[in-house]
């Protein structure tokens, strides 16, 4: 079975803390995403990875960075949490053919304190 | 702002009754894909249907697309207790282009 996989399920952190979601893949998808999920507000895209070291702002990439070193794996990256933060992320991959759909990970639920 | 928009936010039904979902959108698009999402997990993907077509089936769940009034339906046959979760549209304005999904519908089914 194809597999994206999300380090954790549930995080708790300060305010203030340096935060690492990490996601891995194992299709050898070229396309990566993370979204942020908020009740009434869907999926919102933070940033996307066409390529290994490439990287694209989302509709909402402020307060967050990406990294990109290995084609398999897509670091989403809080500098600075703040409470604003605290939402389910969810990792997903796609192959580089036009169309294709998302296969996504079990998310992470983060708690900012 | 979100492109898709689905109806009814919230849908409940008895074990073997269908459930339709709605999904509009406002600008034109090259497909639109349907997700499910089981209560605190990610997205799954179930059916994606081309701007050039008009209905998809799969097992049982039936899609309609009508881009003259932008919008989709999703039909759920026969539906079962393990149908319960949120659905999502989400549509691609052109090809290769990213995804934009809905705020999803709750679906229960009660056995």
């Amino acid at each position: 079975d194809v597999k994206v996989t999300q380090s954790s399920r549930y995080l708790v952190k300060r305010t203030g803390e340096k935060v690492f979601l990490e996601c891995v893949q194992d299709m050898d998808h070229e396309n990566m995403f993370w979204y942020r999920q908020d009740p009434g507000l869907g999926l919102r895209l933070i940033y996307f990875s066409y390529d290994v070291k490439m990287k694209e702002k989302g509709d909402i990439p402020e307060g967050y960075s990406v990294s990109r070193e290995k084609k398999e794996r897509f670091s989403l990256i809080l500098e600075s949490a703040s409470t604003n933060q605290t939402s389910m992320y969810l990792c997903a991959s796609s192959s580089r053919q036009p169309n294709e759909k998302l296969f996504f990970g079990s998310g992470t639920q983060l708690s900012v304190l | 702002s979100q492109q898709g928009e689905e109806d009814p936010q919230a849908l409940s039904i008895q074990e073997g009754e269908n459930a339709t979902m709605n999904c509009s959108y406002k600008t034109s698009i090259n497909n639109l894909q349907w997700y499910r999402q089981n209560s605190g997990r990610g997205l799954v993907h179930l059916i994606l249907i081309r701007s050039n077509e008009r209905e998809k089936h799969s097992g049982r769940l039936r899609v309609t697309l009508d881009t003259s009034k932008k919008s989709s339906s999703l039909l759920i046959t026969a539906s079962r207790a393990a149908d319960t979760a949120s659905y999502f549209c989400a549509t691609r304005r052109t090809s290769g282009s990213r995804l934009t999904f809905g705020e999803g519908t709750q679906l229960t089914v009660n056995p």
